[in-house]
Formats: structure tokens, sequence, C-alpha cells
């Protein structure tokens, strides 16, 4: 099983920052099979990112995604109020077993 | 509008089952595969499987072997999920979400992803 490390568990920030997150992998993976979600309290995770750097449909240009190997990163360029949420990356280098991160939470 | 719609709210005593639906409207389900992740109170993201709406082929993570089974009924457009044998540690919201598995051609690589997700089902096991 492919284990997903995300730094750090809990990020401080106020509105206008740069947000680095950061996603390792337990063993190499192609960089198409890794995808960014963002879930806020109480709704279902909402895509960002796949392929560790192609955002998805109607998702700002703030949020972009870079990284390759075992390393991958989120950043988010200037936050916005309604950035402050829960992060996960989730791999899919195993079938079936495409775990997920534990989450970044990025709070104010 | 494209999205899935999920069945309410459900109480079960340990060792019930329960059958969690998720309806595609806009779409139609056997287009795209299914997949299925559950989040405990206050915990993360866990991935259950998948399931080929098309072909009916079925990929559950080793933990859930023989105690899940994800089917469509394509007459409806309706995914469903049913898990066996519960305990209080199967209390969790679950999520249907439409699973995206895409070859890149210039990669000569799959892309995956899940871009349209149901609003979630909470299951509390109880006695």
């Amino acid at each position: 099983e492919i284990v997903l490390t995300q730094s750090p568990d809990t990020l401080s920030l106020s509105p206008g920052e740069r947000a680095t997150l950061s996603c390792r992998a337990s063993q190499i993976i192609s960089s198409t099979y890794l995808t960014w979600y963002q879930q806020k309290p109480g709704q279902a995770p909402r895509l960002l990112i796949y392929s560790a750097s192609s955002r998805a449909t109607g998702i700002p240009d703030r949020f972009s995604g870079s990284g390759s190997g075992t390393d991958f990163t989120l950043t988010i360029s200037r936050l916005e109020p309604e950035d402050f949420a829960v992060y996960y990356c989730q791999q899919f280098g195993s079938s079936p077993g495409y775990t997920f991160g534990q989450g970044t939470k990025l709070e104010i | 509008q494209i999205q899935l719609v999920q069945s309410g709210a459900e109480v079960q005593k340990p060792g019930a089952s329960v059958k969690v639906s998720c309806k595609a409207s806009g779409y139609t389900l056997t287009d795209y595969d299914v997949s299925w992740v559950r989040q405990a109170p206050g915990q993360g993201l866990e991935w259950m499987g998948w399931l080929s709406a098309y072909k009916g082929n079925t990929y559950y993570v080793q933990q859930f072997q023989g105690r899940v089974t994800m089917t469509t009924d394509t007459s409806t457009n309706t995914a469903y999920m049913e898990l066996r044998s519960l305990t209080s540690d199967d209390t969790a919201v679950y999520y249907c979400a439409r699973f995206i598995q895409k070859w890149i051609a210039s990669q000569r690589d799959y892309f995956y992803y899940m871009d349209v997700w149901g609003k979630g089902t909470a299951v509390t096991v109880s006695s």
C-alpha cells in the first residue's frame, strides 16, 4: 500500500498570504496519479487539482500543483477567506487501494 | 445539472447491514465509474473501492473485502453500496463520487480523479 503523508497537519495563515502544502508518497508514483481535494466542514470534498498540476474546471488560478516522484505540493498564491478548509491529496498508483493523505487543515 | 443524490441518514445496530443509494442525474451512470469513500467523525477520507458501472466489475479495498458490495441499477441510474456486519467503527459519512479514469496519449498513461460527489450519507452504528 502506498502511504501519503501530508505536512503540516495544521497551517495557520492570514488572507492574502501564500500557502504551501506538502504531500509525500511512500514510493514513487507517476505525477498523473496525484490529485488534490478541498473539503469544508459539513461538505463533500471538491476536486481542485488532478494529474499533480492540472486545475479542475472552475478552480481559480491562485491554486496550483506541482511535484513528481514522491514529493508533491499544493500552493495557494494569495489566500482568500473561502480557502480556509482541509486539503487532501490522493494517489492512484496502487489499485484498488487509492489512498488519501491524512489531510492538512488550513486555518486563519 | 450533473449531480449525485444520496439516500438519507441511517441508524443501524451492530451486526446489521446498510445499503446506501446514489442516484445520478444529468448524465448516464454507466458512462463513468463510481467510487465510494467514507469519513469517520472528525477523521480523514478513506477510499473503499469502485465499480465500473459499464462493465459491472468491482474493486474493493482489502479491509472491506467480503463485507461490501457495490452495484448499479441502470434502469434507475442509481449506484448502491451495501456494507454488512456493521460495527461501531463503521460509523461514518459515506460518499459516492463519479470516478474518471482517462488515458493521456501524449504521456502514455492514465490520470484519475473524482469530479462529482454526492453530499454524503451519515451511517450511525449503535446498539
